[in-house]
């Protein structure tokens, strides 16, 4: 089964704080993505990588940056937390098009920046 | 870029009864369609998929429909269950499966005893 997993379940940090969430998948996915989940918003792309040391933005990136320096692994980066960036953040995975389907989720983070 | 709206936000249905989810994309280039479920508490999971080449699928209880030219999709839960209580979303992609999604604003669905 394939497994997505998201270093911290609960993070507090403050304002201005350069944030790290970490994403890492075991089953040798080529495409990763961020999402943040907040109510009444859905699930909004943060950014996405379809290869190592590939990016694009998504929708919402400002604030946002990542790497992805090795295939399994996947991280967004908050610059300098804010407190609009207070919010659950999703990743997934998946295999390209022409493969299997569909989305493989971690647990997510749940972020409070005070 | 591609926009999925999703309708209602909330839905309560009691036990037995049927439970519809609509949605609606704005790129005619969209070709996947999946729907995620979310319990309290859990990460999306993918429950059925279509893809811009059938107009219905079924599995078991739930089934998505497709309308390519008014560019809407659906989704049918029958005799609901109390389980079946969750965040329902919707979502659209280009080129397949695999590449990036684009989710509607999500479903909150509850099966009533």
């Amino acid at each position: 089964d394939v497994k997505v997993t998201q270093s911290s379940r609960y993070l507090v940090k403050r304002t201005g704080e350069k944030v790290f969430l970490e994403c890492v998948q075991d089953m040798d996915h080529e495409n990763m993505f961020w999402y943040r989940q907040d109510p009444g918003l859905g699930l909004r792309l943060i950014y996405f990588s379809y290869d190592v040391k590939m990016k694009e933005k998504g929708d919402i990136p400002e604030g946002y940056s990542v790497s992805r320096e090795k295939k399994e692994r996947f991280s967004l980066i908050l610059e300098s937390a804010s407190t609009n960036q207070t919010s659950m953040y999703l990743c997934a995975s998946s295999f390209p098009q022409g493969r299997r389907v569909g989305y493989t989720f971690g647990s997510g983070t749940r972020l409070t920046v005070v | 870029g591609e926009n999925v709206e999703q309708h209602p936000s909330t839905l309560s249905v009691q036990e037995g009864d049927s439970a519809v989810i609509k949605c609606t994309y704005s790129d005619s280039a969209s070709n996947y369609f999946p729907w995620y479920k979310q319990e309290l508490g859990k990460r999306p999971q993918l429950i059925i998929d279509i893809r811009s080449n059938v107009g219905e699928k079924k599995d078991q209880r739930i089934a998505v429909t497709l309308n390519k030219t008014a560019k809407h999709f659906s989704l049918h839960i029958t005799e609901t269950q109390p389980e079946d209580s969750a965040v329902y979303f919707c979502a659209a992609s280009k080129g397949g499966g695999g590449n990036k999604l684009t989710f509607g604003t999500g479903t909150q669905l509850k099966v009533e005893l």
